[in-house]
């Protein structure tokens, strides 16, 4: 998985609960983004990072938010987890957005109850 | 909203047939790529194709683009059990940072 790790890999919480993923890379890749996966819907883009403490909207943003204080970390914070939030999130990385390649980590599986 | 749709959505073949994938876009691109997802895994990326190529190859792997019809095929020839997956087109429009995935074909192939 290209030097990327996602932590937690399972989840289970509360509604209302506030919810941190984390997501690594050993790559020193530029960009990094947070994608969420549900049947019928494809992946979707939460938010991405072109740079440290530079983020930007995806398209399904409302009700998560990201921080990325080093290059090798870029952390999603659902602030207070509904259930349809419930949903595999996928982090990724690219050397150069989308003019290249991504590599995706293992992805996290989020139960919100 | 989602720019690629792959057709078709599903797809069941024996191993060593062909199998042939298309996704359809809506809006001009700088390029675009084709990722596989085993079942409970992440992406692996297996081709990238930009808006002036009209053709590349990958081992079993071959990819087309027409951008007058605003589409590309993946055909994957000599299929192998091993390539059953969800197959997703992605798209990159010209100065973004972003990829806009479709919503897959899965690929079922019976040994």
């Amino acid at each position: 998985d290209a030097g990327i790790t996602q932590s937690p890999r399972h989840k289970v919480t509360e509604t209302g609960t506030p919810v941190t993923l984390r997501c690594h890379q050993t790559e020193n890749h530029r960009y990094m983004y947070w994608y969420r996966q549900d049947p019928g819907h494809g992946l979707r883009l939460i938010h991405y990072s072109y740079g440290v403490k530079d983020t930007d909207k995806g398209e399904v943003s409302d009700g998560y938010s990201v921080s990325r204080s080093k290059t090798e970390d870029f952390l999603l914070t659902l602030e207070s987890a509904t259930s349809s939030q419930t949903s595999v999130y996928f982090c990724a990385i690219s050397v150069a957005g989308g003019e290249e390649t991504q590599y995706f980590g293992p992805g996290t599986r989020l139960l919100v109850l | 909203s989602q720019q690629g749709e792959e057709d078709p959505q599903a797809l069941s073949i024996q191993e060593g047939e062909n199998a042939t994938m298309n996704c359809s876009y809506k809006t001009s691109i700088n390029n675009l790529q084709w990722y596989r997802q085993n079942s409970g895994r992440g992406l692996v990326h297996l081709i990238l194709i930009r808006s002036n190529e009209r053709e590349k190859h990958s081992g079993r792997l071959r990819v087309t683009l027409d951008t007058s019809k605003k589409s590309s095929s993946l055909l994957i020839t000599a299929s192998r059990a091993a390539d059953t997956a969800s197959y997703f087109c992605a798209t990159a429009s010209y100065n973004t940072d972003k990829l806009i995935f479709g919503t897959g074909t899965r690929l079922q192939v019976f040994p």
